[in-house]
C-alpha cells in the first residue's frame, strides 16, 4: 500500500460547480500536509498548507482528519483555470524525509 | 525572479553518459531537496540538504546518483552511466528553516536515448 493515495480521476466538473477530493495517508507519524497544483509538464506549485484546524484561502478550503488519516480539498465556484492535477504531500516532521506525494488527482473544469 | 532556479531545463543524453544538473534555491532557504517525477506519478523524494550537510541520501535511486551542496547555496545532482530508465523530470525544491512547505524549481527534463 502506498503511503499517500489519491483518486487519479479525471474529475470532469462544470464551471461554477463545487468539487472536493480526498487524499489518504498511511504513516501515522505524518505531521504536516500540503496541497500542490501541477499544470501539464510544469513544476508543482504550493497551493495550501493544511494544519489541524484546517484552512481556507478564497475559493479553496483544506481540511485534515487525523482520526481517519485523510486530508481534503474543496474548490468552490470552479473556474476553467482550476483545471490541473492536484497533488497531496505529507511530511513526517523534521524535513529530513522530504514530502511523500500521491499520484495526484486530475481535475478538468468544463465550460 | 527570486524563485528556485534549475539548469538546464532540458537534457538529452546518450545511454552511458554522465549528466549533472544544477539547482539554485531561494536565497534565504537553508533546506534543499531533490525529487524525481515520472509520467503519471507524484514527485519521488531523493535527497535532502540542510545548509551544506546532506542529511538524507538513502533514497537516492542507486549508487550512480549523487548530490552535493558544497557551500550551502546551490546544489548539483549527478547521474553517472545514465540508463533509459533514468528519463524523468528532476525537480529541486527549497524550504525555509522549520517549514516543510517546499517551493519547486521548474525542473530539468532528462531524456536518455
Amino acid at each position: 500500500r502506498k503511503e499517500v493515495e489519491q483518486d487519479p480521476g479525471p474529475f470532469n466538473v462544470p464551471e461554477g460547480a463545487t468539487v472536493a477530493f480526498n487524499c489518504t495517508y498511511s504513516n501515522s507519524a505524518s505531521q504536516s500536509f500540503f496541497w500542490y497544483r501541477q499544470d501539464c509538464r510544469k513544476e508543482p506549485k504550493l497551493l495550501m498548507s493544511v494544519y489541524s484546524s484546517g484552512n481556507e484561502d478564497g475559493r479553496f478550503t483544506a481540511q485534515l482528519n487525523r482520526a481517519s488519516q485523510y486530508i481534503s480539498l474543496l474548490i468552490r465556484d470552479s473556474k476553467l483555470s482550476d483545471s490541473a492535477t492536484y497533488l497531496c504531500g505529507a511530511a513526517s516532521g523534521g524535513g529530513a524525509d522530504g514530502l511523500t506525494f500521491g499520484k495526484g488527482t486530475h481535475l478538468i473544469i468544463q465550460p | 525572479d527570486t524563485g528556485v532556479s534549475q539548469d538546464p531545463r532540458h537534457k538529452i543524453t546518450k545511454r552511458g553518459q554522465n549528466v549533472t544538473f544544477r539547482c539554485d534555491p531561494i536565497s534565504e532557504h537553508n533546506r534543499l531537496y531533490w525529487y524525481r517525477q515520472t509520467l503519471g506519478q507524484g514527485p519521488e523524494f531523493l535527497t535532502y540538504f540542510q545548509n551544506e550537510a546532506q542529511l538524507e541520501k538513502s533514497r537516492l535511486l542507486s549508487d550512480r546518483f549523487s548530490a552535493e551542496r558544497p557551500k550551502g547555496s546551490f546544489s548539483t545532482l549527478e547521474i553517472q552511466r545514465t540508463e533509459q530508465g533514468d528519463s524523468a523530470m528532476y525537480l529541486c525544491a527549497s524550504s525555509p528553516q522549520r517549514s516543510e512547505a517546499a517551493f519547486f524549481g521548474q525542473g530539468t527534463r532528462l531524456t536518455v536515448v
